[in-house]
């Protein structure tokens, strides 16, 4: 069984810019969650995508988005960084009708300056 | 007033001591309940879910207090290997959405 995987593991950008992060889920799940886990905090929701649709999104602006794709993988876009986005990036997979059981990736380490 | 509020910790314990960690949640509509664990600089991994009727795994005890929204992790007879920052998730009903509180971050030492 593939496990949840993230790439890259760090990134650095400057304020201004845009990131593209990657997910590619668990085999055998179809929905795909993303989180932000500032220094010291638990993780925070950003959005959920299931048959390639958001399905779901926490308090964070427009300039966060996403997509999946057909085999499940997904990708989280943030345009115009700000310093506050600086913080682990998490992608969780699961199996939709599975009693909501996520399975964590390792995780983006994406640095703002 | 946050979602889940946790206790930040540290909780510093000897090997073989027993700790409890507390949890409050603050909307009455939660479903589900969760214990994740997060080792330094890595991904949350579920621990146990926590039922009504309370459940045990190993070492591990999980309660759930609905009056009192109220969720508690007891670990018996502590590990070196147990230190590590202990996640209380609640879900809503018909919701994916994981809402997790800071952690309680737990140092065992020899």
């Amino acid at each position: 069984e593939t496990g949840v995987t993230q790439s890259p593991t760090h990134l650095i950008k400057t304020r201004g810019q845009q990131v593209t992060l990657r997910c590619s889920s668990q085999s055998g799940h179809n929905t795909v969650s993303w989180y932000q886990q500032a220094l010291g905090q638990g993780p925070q929701f950003i959005f959920q995508y299931y048959r390639e649709e958001e399905n779901g999104r926490g308090n964070f602006p427009p300039r966060f988005s996403g997509l999946q794709f057909p085999n499940y993988s997904s990708e989280l876009n943030v345009n115009a960084l700000e310093l506050d986005d600086s913080a682990l990036y998490l992608c969780a997979s699961s199996s939709r009708g599975t009693y909501n059981e996520q399975f964590f990736g390792p995780g983006t380490r994406l640095t703002v300056l | 007033r946050k979602e889940v509020e946790q206790d930040p910790g540290p909780f510093n314990v000897p090997e073989g001591a027993t700790v409890a960690f507390n949890c409050t949640y603050s909307n009455s509509a939660s479903q589900s309940f969760f214990w994740y664990r997060q080792d330094c600089r890595k991904e949350p991994k579920l621990l146990m879910s926590v039922y009504s009727s309370g459940n045990e795994d190993g070492r591990f005890t999980a309660q759930l207090n609905r009056a009192s929204q109220y969720i508690s992790l007891l670990i018996r007879d502590s590990k070196l290997s147990d230190s590590a920052t202990y996640l209380c998730v609640v879900t809503y009903y018909n919701t994916d959405k994981l809402i997790f509180g800071t952690g309680t971050r737990l140092q065992v030492f020899p």
